[in-house]
């Protein structure tokens, strides 16, 4: 089945430090998303992409799809205190009608101040 | 709009009892989910619905059933609970109409411990 890895597993930066987070997928995946999760929350979507190469930003944030659909990264630049949390990302495989998710396991950032 | 919610928020149970994890969506989702998340782990997907009276297995269904007989409601049972499915439990809504994916809506959590 399709298995979706995310490195590193944890990640404690100094307040103002960059971040970046790596999602690989076993299979082709028709988008992807990317979740945060606060400590004792629940999982909260921030974005989707689409297609082949694509780059979006949101504030201090920044997603990128690879070319081959198979993985994505999440980069935080400077980041807060507010940006700790876990950082989930999730894709259908590829050709999939159905509304399934795999989630990978999830990168947990921990921000020092 | 309340969203997805979830009672109760915390329960205790003793092996071999039985409880429903309540589910309830107000944005006339089509697609439900229950996801269990072990310390540090990601999400697995238990459970799913793509409307009502249509469920199936996810990745690891074995100890749960569910149900879906409105759209609102998506009741997770356990039947028999044993120490392994001490975690917590999510479910999640969407709208699917097919195509390049859609956004899942996360209910606060349900955490399970069973001693």
């Amino acid at each position: 089945g399709q298995q979706v890895m995310q490195i590193p597993q944890y990640q404690h930066v100094q307040e103002g430090e960059d971040f970046t987070t790596y999602c690989n997928s076993s299979t082709t995946l028709s988008n992807i998303q990317w979740y945060k999760q606060r400590p004792g929350g629940h999982p909260v979507f921030l974005i989707q992409l689409v297609k082949s190469g694509e780059v979006k930003k949101q504030k201090r944030l920044t997603f990128q799809f690879g070319e081959a659909k198979k993985n994505s990264s999440l980069h935080i630049t400077a980041t807060q205190t507010t940006d700790v949390g876990t950082y989930f990302c999730a894709g259908p495989p590829k050709g999939t009608s159905y509304g399934k998710l795999t989630f990978g396991q999830g990168t947990i950032l921990t921000v020092h101040p | 709009n309340a969203g997805v919610t979830q009672t109760p928020k915390f329960r205790i149970l003793k092996i071999g009892q039985s409880m429903t994890l309540q589910c309830a969506q107000d944005m006339n989702h089509n697609y439900m989910y229950w996801y269990r998340q072990d310390p540090g782990m990601g999400l697995k997907l238990i459970y799913y619905s793509v409307g009502a009276g249509i469920t199936d297995k996810g990745e690891v269904p074995n100890g749960y059933n569910v149900s879906r007989s409105t759209t609102e409601d998506f009741p997770l049972r356990l039947e028999l609970a044993a120490p392994s499915q001490t975690s917590v439990y999510f479910c999640a809504s969407s709208y699917f109409v097919g195509g390049t994916g859609e956004t899942q809506y996360f209910g606060p959590g349900t955490r399970l411990l069973v001693l």
